[in-house]
């Protein structure tokens, strides 16, 4: 079974606009922590913010914040102001108890101009 | 700012030959993983490491996989005798503690492309 789903294969937004990409998770531990990385062209895999399943607020770093729906099981990452540099793979990871952690399929993300 | 190196960038082998890949963490952490990509698919787990054993490993961890910390340094995935279907990105990664409030985020090296042949 998935433990992390993310439904948006690709998605386009225009340069400045906001976007969300989706993400849902699959547990019944108790705690978890809910990951988003960015991977450019490149190929690295960049952090770029941290959900624990226990905090009461949804987390924010800079530009990047995650919408953390407790009930729902979902954690979607919302970019603001979107930049051209912003445009690569986006994928939404889950850590459980047992300390695995486990990767979604990915969204591709462009930014048009 | 301190980050995960990992050698080679590339490797090209012929099947059935071993491959190391190497993989120096974050000093101050302390869980390291692997993890490998096939090219346009998700990122899968492989091991995690700590305390010098391996604290998870999944079922694409079979006997042809090793990890080692050979010394205060490095952390290493072999691969025994590899097979076509090894060639991936291989991602090392490591994490201040494992499990925690952020610290145990994972912090990824910049991956070793492996093609064999």
């Amino acid at each position: 079974a998935q433990k992390i789903t993310q439904t948006q294969p690709g998605m386009f937004v225009q340069e400045k606009e906001a976007v969300t990409l989706d993400c849902t998770y699959d547990t019944s531990d108790p705690s978890y922590g809910l990951f988003w990385y960015k991977q450019p062209s490149s190929g690295e895999m960049i952090f770029l913010i941290y959900q624990g399943s226990y905090d009461q607020q949804n987390a924010t770093e800079g530009r990047y914040s995650l919408n953390f729906q407790k009930a729902r099981k979902s954690a979607n990452l919302v970019i603001s102001a979107s930049q051209l540099g912003d445009s690569a793979m986006y994928f939404c990871a889950m850590r459980d108890t047992g300390n695995q952690f486990y990767f979604g399929t990915g969204t591709s993300l462009t930014v048009i101009p | 700012e301190p980050e995960v190196t990992q050698t080679p960038s590339h490797q090209v082998t012929q099947m059935g030959q071993e491959v190391i890949l190497r993989c120096v963490p974050i000093s101050n952490h302390l869980y390291f993983y692997w993890y490998r990509q096939i090219l346009g698919q998700k990122v899968e787990f492989l091991v995690s490491f700590y305390n010098n054993e391996i604290s998870e490993k999944s079922e694409i961890f079979d006997d042809q996989f090793s990890v080692e910390r050979p010394d205060g340094s490095n952390f290493t995935l072999k691969i025994r005798s590899t097979k076509l279907e090894d060639s991936a990105m291989y991602f090392c990664a490591s994490s201040e503690i494992g499990t925690g409030t952020g610290q145990e985020t994972q912090y990824f090296g910049p991956g070793t492309r492996l093609l064999v042949l």
